[in-house]
C-alpha cells in the first residue's frame, strides 16, 4: 500500500525566514509526486509534479525536489501569502491514475 | 487553463433527504473524474472513481447506494448523497484529469461544503 507522510505537521515562519517541508514516501513504482497549495475552504491547487529522482522544478519562491525516498518543498524568502496548507501526493505507476495524499504542512508566515 | 467547478460551493440540509453536487470541466475533456471527502484538519480521502460512461469505482468503505456518482459527459459528474445524515456532514472535492498528454495530473475544484441537520 501507498504511504506518504509529510513533515513537520506544522511551521510557523518569520517574513523572509527560509525553510523547507519534506515528505517521505513509498510506492510500488513511482508514476508521479505532486504538491498542492490549499487554503482554508478551498480545493487544492496544483504546484508541481516530480517524475523521476534527481528532478527539481520551481515557481516564484517554491522549489520541490525529488530523491527516491522522499521529496522537499523548499520555501525562499517567504511572503505573507504564502500561508496555506501544502499537500504532497503519490501515484503509482498503475492504470487507475489514482493519488494517495499525506496530512499536509500547515505553512503560517508572520509579517 | 485547467479550471474545475464545482455546484453548489455550500448546502444545508435536513436529515434524510438527498443531496446533489457537480463537477464541471471548464476548458479541458475530462477522461476520469475523482470524488474526495475532507474533514476538519484532515487530508484528502478518495471515496470513487469515474470515467464518462462507466460505472464509477468504489474505495473500500464507501457505500455505492448512498453516494451515487453519475458521469454522463466529457465535462461534467455528479455525486448524489442520497438520504444524507448529520455523518454525512463534511467537504466533498472533485478532481478531473484531461484527455491525452499529462493525464496524470488531477486538477481539484473548489469544494462543497455540505451541513446536513
Amino acid at each position: 500500500e501507498d504511504q506518504v507522510t509529510q513533515s513537520p505537521e506544522a511551521l510557523r515562519l518569520q517574513e523572509g525566514e527560509s525553510s523547507s517541508l519534506n515528505c517521505s514516501y513509498t510506492v510500488s513504482g513511482l508514476r508521479g509526486l505532486f504538491w498542492y497549495r490549499q487554503d482554508p475552504g478551498k480545493g487544492p491547487e496544483f504546484l508541481f509534479t516530480l517524475y523521476s529522482a534527481g528532478e527539481e522544478k520551481e515557481k516564484e519562491r517554491l522549489k520541490a525536489t525529488l530523491t527516491k525516498k522522499e521529496s522537499f518543498l523548499h520555501i525562499t524568502a517567504p511572503k505573507p501569502e504564502d500561508s496555506a496548507t501544502y499537500l504532497c501526493a503519490v501515484q503509482a505507476d498503475s492504470n487507475d491514475y489514482k493519488l494517495s495524499f499525506g496530512a499536509g504542512t500547515t505553512v503560517t508566515v508572520r509579517a | 487553463g485547467a479550471v474545475v467547478s464545482q455546484h453548489p460551493s455550500w448546502v444545508i440540509c435536513k436529515s434524510g433527504t438527498s443531496v446533489k453536487i457537480e463537477c464541471r470541466s471548464l476548458d479541458f475533456q475530462a477522461t476520469t473524474m475523482f470524488w474526495y471527502r475532507q474533514f476538519p484538519k484532515q487530508s484528502l480521502m478518495l471515496m470513487a472513481t469515474s470515467n464518462e460512461g462507466s460505472k464509477a469505482t468504489y474505495e473500500q468503505g464507501v457505500e455505492k447506494d448512498k453516494f451515487l456518482i453519475n458521469h454522463a459527459s466529457l465535462t461534467l459528474s455528479t455525486l448524489t448523497v442520497t438520504s444524507a445524515h448529520p455523518e454525512d456532514s463534511s467537504f466533498y472535492i472533485c478532481s478531473a484529469t484531461p484527455r491525452g498528454r499529462g493525464r496524470e495530473t488531477q486538477y481539484f475544484g473548489p469544494g462543497t461544503r455540505l451541513l446536513v441537520l
